[in-house]
């Protein structure tokens, strides 16, 4: 256990569907982050939340939208999906931004099929 | 560009040692973390290098050349149990982690 948990585990969706990722962290932390992973791919950042404001955006498309209501809660709410979306979907948290600060958290993520 | 390069899979012997390699290139540096990650589960933070040198953690040491953009980590008295992806990845100026693909390390009794 991280301290960082994800719900649910596993999502099968159709591309016309609408559902939302959730995320929860139990450390304090006041960053947290959306990643995207694909088999034998690096980590994709995809949105960034630092006191609860989104500090950044990678390019990701409208499709994806994130709602950080509070620093310890995350959503990655999701509609008309394509099957190349279809990956491990990873949220971590940290202290902040600085890495001296200390280290990214992951929750275990969930794993996502567009059908 | 920002890269990050490790090899895809490593086979190593149990008891054994292991050293897994990582160059980087990014926009400004931060630091140089691994992580560990088995399969099915989240990745585990191992290590933080951001100066020069060997940083030794038990079983598990980090390395880091800044002039050569160049980091490892080394497994010694490798145990099935370390059957697992090990990602690097290095923190650019806007303090973005760049993540390398992993290297999958198998171990064999």
């Amino acid at each position: 256990e991280t301290g960082v948990t994800q719900t649910p585990r596993h999502l099968v969706m159709g591309m016309t569907n609408k559902k939302s990722l959730k995320c929860e962290q139990h450390l304090g932390h006041n960053a947290m982050y959306w990643y995207k992973q694909s088999a034998k791919k690096p980590l994709e950042l995809m949105f960034v939340y630092n006191f609860k404001e989104q500090t950044e955006n990678n390019s990701v498309p409208s499709r994806f939208s994130p709602e950080c209501p509070n620093s310890s809660h995350l959503f990655l709410h999701l509609h008309t999906l394509q099957p190349e979306d279809s990956a491990l979907y990873l949220c971590a948290s940290s202290q902040g931004r600085d890495p001296q600060i200390g280290e990214q958290y992951f929750g275990p993520g969930t794993r996502l099929t567009v059908t | 560009g920002q890269n990050i390069d490790q090899p895809t899979e490593m086979t190593a012997t149990e008891g054994a040692i292991v050293q897994i390699n990582c160059t980087y290139q990014t926009s400004g540096f931060n630091g140089l973390f691994w992580y560990q990650q088995h399969a099915g589960e989240a990745p585990t933070f191992l290590s933080y290098n951001v100066l020069d040198g060997l940083e030794e953690k038990g079983r598990f040491s980090s390395f880091l050349s800044r002039s050569k953009g160049y980091s490892y980590l080394l497994l010694k008295e490798l145990q099935m149990k370390d059957s697992a992806s090990y990602l690097c990845a290095a923190m650019d100026s806007n303090y973005q982690l760049i993540w390398g693909a992993g290297t999958k390390l198998i171990i064999k009794p």
